[in-house]
């Protein structure tokens, strides 16, 4: 089964309005959690990284006032994509490590699909 | 800045066929190279690479890498139908800390199998 939960699996919104999306890893605590965002036909591009009890580290080029990251505990990020506009519908996919083992077991949230009219 | 390239972007095979896909990568600091699968939701780990020759292996499917030639291959044997899917490449950025995590993926390689 699922080890990392996203929710809600499919948005849609008018123009103007916030969403927030929320991963969860399910039996396991992760202080680093990562989201990515994928347009349509194109590969996982990776926004910022949800550090736990800090700030989120934004990759370039991300506006961190327009997505808002949440790590207020091991289990839970959010990601609130604030006054959305049709060119932030899109795919939002989180991921998180389970603490002590590599790469390898990083798992992925089932991501959720926005879509902004 | 790191870089993953993969090829083909598409391909389209018939069940039984089997399929070579690439990923080429520049990164500082390798440490391993990823292979996910991706059908329409979230990407399932496939493989983990991180030294030369050494050949993995998972059912129908293998991959492989050559650090010399910052080249990986995914194969897939006897394809079925539910090999459709997008496989992606992905580097980690950096070789460790908290950061561990973060990934560069390549574009993506489309494979449709038709019965």
């Amino acid at each position: 089964g699922a080890v990392v939960s996203q929710h809600p699996s499919r948005v849609i919104c008018k123009s103007g309005t916030s969403v927030k999306i929320e991963c969860r890893s399910l039996d396991f605590q992760a202080t680093t959690m990562f989201w990515y965002r994928q347009f349509p036909k194109q590969s996982l591009m990776l926004m910022a990284t949800s550090n736990e009890g800090s700030k989120a580290t934004y990759e370039q080029g991300v506006e961190k006032d327009k997505f808002l990251i949440n790590h207020a505990s091991l289990t839970l990020s959010t990601l609130t994509v604030t006054s959305a506009h049709p060119e932030d519908s899109s795919f939002y996919i989180c991921s998180a490590r389970r603490q002590g083992l590599g790469t390898g077991e990083l798992f992925f949230g089932e991501g959720s699909r926005l879509t902004v009219l | 800045e790191d870089k993953v390239v993969q090829s083909p972007l598409s391909l389209v095979v018939h069940e039984g066929d089997t399929v070579t896909l690439n990923c080429s990568y520049e990164v500082t600091n390798f440490r391993s190279l990823l292979w996910y699968k991706q059908e329409k939701k979230a990407p399932t780990f496939l493989f983990m690479l991180t030294s030369s020759g050494i050949e993995k292996k998972s059912g129908r499917l293998s991959s492989i890498l050559d650090k010399k030639e910052l080249f990986s291959i995914l194969n897939i044997t006897a394809t079925q139908t539910g090999d459709s899917a997008v496989y992606l490449c992905a580097v980690p950025q950096n070789a460790g800390g908290t950061s561990y995590g973060k990934l560069t993926f390549g574009q993506g390689t489309i494979l449709t199998v038709h019965p």
